[in-house]
Order: C-alpha cells, then sequence, then structure tokens
C-alpha cells in the first residue's frame, strides 16, 4: 500500500473552475514531487519541491501552482485550465537530497485523475 | 535522440519464460538508474535501483553497463502477475538537480 495519499481520486472541473489537487506523506521524506502523465506515455515532471522550497519548475504555465505548506503536505491549485490539460497527475516523495539516498527512490502516490471539460 | 529510450513492446511471453528489456540513455554523466513498473490505471512503484555491480532481487536481475549506456533488466520465471509497463528511470544527475527522467516504458505481457 502506498504511504502517499492524493485526494481526490476523480476530478472533473470546468476550464472556468478554480480547483486543488493534494498530497500527503508520513515518511519524513523531504523532496516532493508532481508529474503530469498522460494515457501510454511516461510521467512528465512538473514542479519538485525541496526542503519546502520550489526548486525546480519545468516551465509549467501558470494555470497549474503548486504550495508546500510544510514538509508533509504538497497542493496543485489548478485554474483555467484547458481540455489538454486532461491527465493523471502524479504526486511523489522522496528523501531529502542531504540523505545520502538517490533521489531515484521516490515514491508514488495513486494519483488524481483530472478531466477538464 | 531521447534521453532515455526503450523498445515500447509488448513482449508477450509465456508463464515460465525469461525475458530481458533493454534501456540506453544519452548522458553520459548520468548518476543514478532505476527500474520502475506500472500497471495499468496505476501509479508507478520501484522496483529496484540499479548499481554499478549489478544487482539481483529473486527472480529480477537488473545490470548497468557505462561504456555502452545501457541498462537491462531480466525477469526470470515470468508469471502472470509480473504483467505490467517497465519503465527505465535515469537521474541526470547535473548539479542541484534533483528529478528523473523516464523512458516511455515497455509494455509485458506474460500469458498462461
Amino acid at each position: 500500500d502506498t504511504e502517499v495519499t492524493q485526494t481526490p481520486k476523480h476530478l472533473v472541473m470546468g476550464m472556468t473552475n478554480k480547483k486543488s489537487l493534494k498530497c500527503e506523506q508520513h515518511m519524513g521524506h523531504r523532496a516532493m514531487y508532481w508529474y503530469k502523465q498522460k494515457a501510454k506515455k511516461p510521467p512528465e515532471l512538473m514542479f519538485v519541491y525541496s526542503y519546502e522550497k520550489l526548486s525546480i519548475n519545468e516551465s509549467v504555465p501558470s494555470r497549474f501552482s503548486p504550495e508546500c505548506p510544510n514538509s508533509s503536505l504538497l497542493n496543485l491549485h489548478l485554474h483555467a485550465l484547458q481540455p489538454e490539460d486532461s491527465a493523471l497527475y502524479l504526486c511523489a516523495s522522496s528523501q531529502g537530497p542531504l540523505s545520502g539516498r538517490a533521489v531515484g527512490e521516490q515514491y508514488f502516490g495513486p494519483g488524481t485523475r483530472l478531466t477538464v471539460t | 535522440r531521447k534521453e532515455v529510450e526503450q523498445d515500447p513492446g509488448p513482449f508477450n511471453v509465456p508463464e515460465g519464460a525469461t525475458v530481458a528489456f533493454n534501456c540506453t540513455y544519452s548522458n553520459s554523466a548520468s548518476q543514478s538508474f532505476f527500474w520502475y513498473r506500472q500497471d495499468c490505471r496505476k501509479e508507478p512503484k520501484l522496483l529496484m535501483s540499479v548499481y554499478s555491480s549489478g544487482n539481483e532481487d529473486g527472480r529480477f536481475t537488473a545490470q548497468l553497463n557505462r561504456a555502452s549506456q545501457y541498462i537491462s533488466l531480466l525477469i526470470r520465471d515470468s508469471k502472470l502477475s509480473d504483467s505490467a509497463t517497465y519503465l527505465c528511470v535515469v537521474n541526470l544527475g547535473s548539479t542541484g538537480r534533483r528529478a528523473l527522467t523516464f523512458g516511455s516504458g515497455t509494455r509485458l505481457r506474460v500469458q498462461p
């Protein structure tokens, strides 16, 4: 069973809506990630938080706004999305860069399946 | 050239077969390597890290060839439950970059 939880599991929103995706982990990990995954494609990195600070933004449009309120929580605020933003949004966490562990040992949440109408 | 390349498959094999996947990466400075598996409509899960000396976990063996810039995954005695997409993942290891690059995945179907 995953130790990274995400809510909601499914979300349908219109292009004018504002919604938020939530992610939580209790493994003491200090790095957290947002990925976007389209059908039959690999996950694409969107954002990385390291020690609660945004360290990587992969040129994601501003209609996606991440937030890390504390070391256990990660949010993704959505506003004015487009139908092509429909995808599975995955949150992941890993031990922080000072842990000595490889950053690639990431633990994923089950994802939020987002549909933009 | 893609940063991480995999044969998309599908690989259709009978139960009990041995199957091998390869993955090539383009950046010789890549520092760490992993295999993840992803079941249909589920999240990716770490299968194993790949070490320079090669490593084995039960029926799974991973190897790294830095000279040729490829990693491999060998699955022995395939089970129906091994059916999944196997993602090759590389940390390109740029200074200060804490992110991964995923291959497009190889789909495995183990058939009775």
